[in-house]
């Protein structure tokens, strides 16, 4: 079983569109975690941590389950700018520091 | 645009030949990571570097070699890779490691292939 799991969809929405994704993480001493969005070809970079209480940011919003070991990013009104793969990211702080474990990420195709 | 820089944007590579990747930040930052990152796969930890010491090995073969020579430096010395070995490198900071709030900037890559 993968340590952090996503549906690798892809998933294609029209503009405007709402969308969830969905992620499932393995290992219960994971401490935190973040979306990370990558565009083809191009570095993997921050969207948001992911906090318990749930968090937003503009249109996205993410929320955490710890007892279910469950992550979401909800995506509102969509772009075609927001068309990339999303990537749930979990950290487990270790003796050595972090050690950051990415998901299998999920593509994202927003059309017209 | 991206505060970490890497060099070269591309690499080819024969598998006898001994090679390094670059990697530069400016922010500051006190935690480096070399990631391996194969086609329609995520980025895969490798090492980790916490004020210039290596503190995470993450049982990567031994030609890899990662140096960190300054707080704004980090190295990949390859030698004698596999075909295998083909993947983008990626190298990413944070503030610190060993915190929860660990936001990692990550550099546009180098994009290996050894033939």
């Amino acid at each position: 079983r993968k340590e952090v799991e996503q549906d690798p969809g892809p998933f294609n929405v029209p503009e405007g569109a709402t969308v969830a994704f969905n992620c499932t993480y393995s290992n219960s001493a994971s401490q935190s975690f973040f979306w990370y969005r990558q565009d083809c070809r191009k570095e993997p970079k921050l969207l948001m941590s992911v906090y318990s209480s749930g968090n937003e940011d503009g249109r996205f919003t993410a929320q955490l389950n710890r007892a279910s070991q469950y992550i979401s990013l909800l995506i509102r009104d969509s772009k075609l700018s927001d068309s990339a793969t999303y990537l749930c990211v979990v950290n487990e702080l270790t003796g050595g520091g972090n050690k950051l474990t990415f998901g299998t990420g999920t593509q994202l195709k927003v059309e017209l | 645009d991206t505060e970490v820089t890497q060099t070269p944007k591309h690499l080819v590579m024969g598998m006898t030949n001994k090679k390094s990747l670059k990697c530069e930040q400016h922010m500051g930052h006190r935690a480096m990571y070399w990631y391996k990152q194969k086609a329609k796969k995520p980025p895969e930890l490798m090492f980790v570097y916490s004020y210039e010491k290596l503190s995470i090995n993450e049982s990567v073969p031994s030609r890899f070699s990662p140096e960190c020579p300054n707080s704004s430096l980090l190295n990949l010395h390859l030698h004698a890779l596999q075909p295998e070995d083909s993947a983008l490198y990626l190298c990413a900071s944070s503030q610190e490691s060993g915190t929860l709030s660990v936001w990692q900037y990550f550099g546009p890559g180098t994009r290996l292939t050894v033939t």
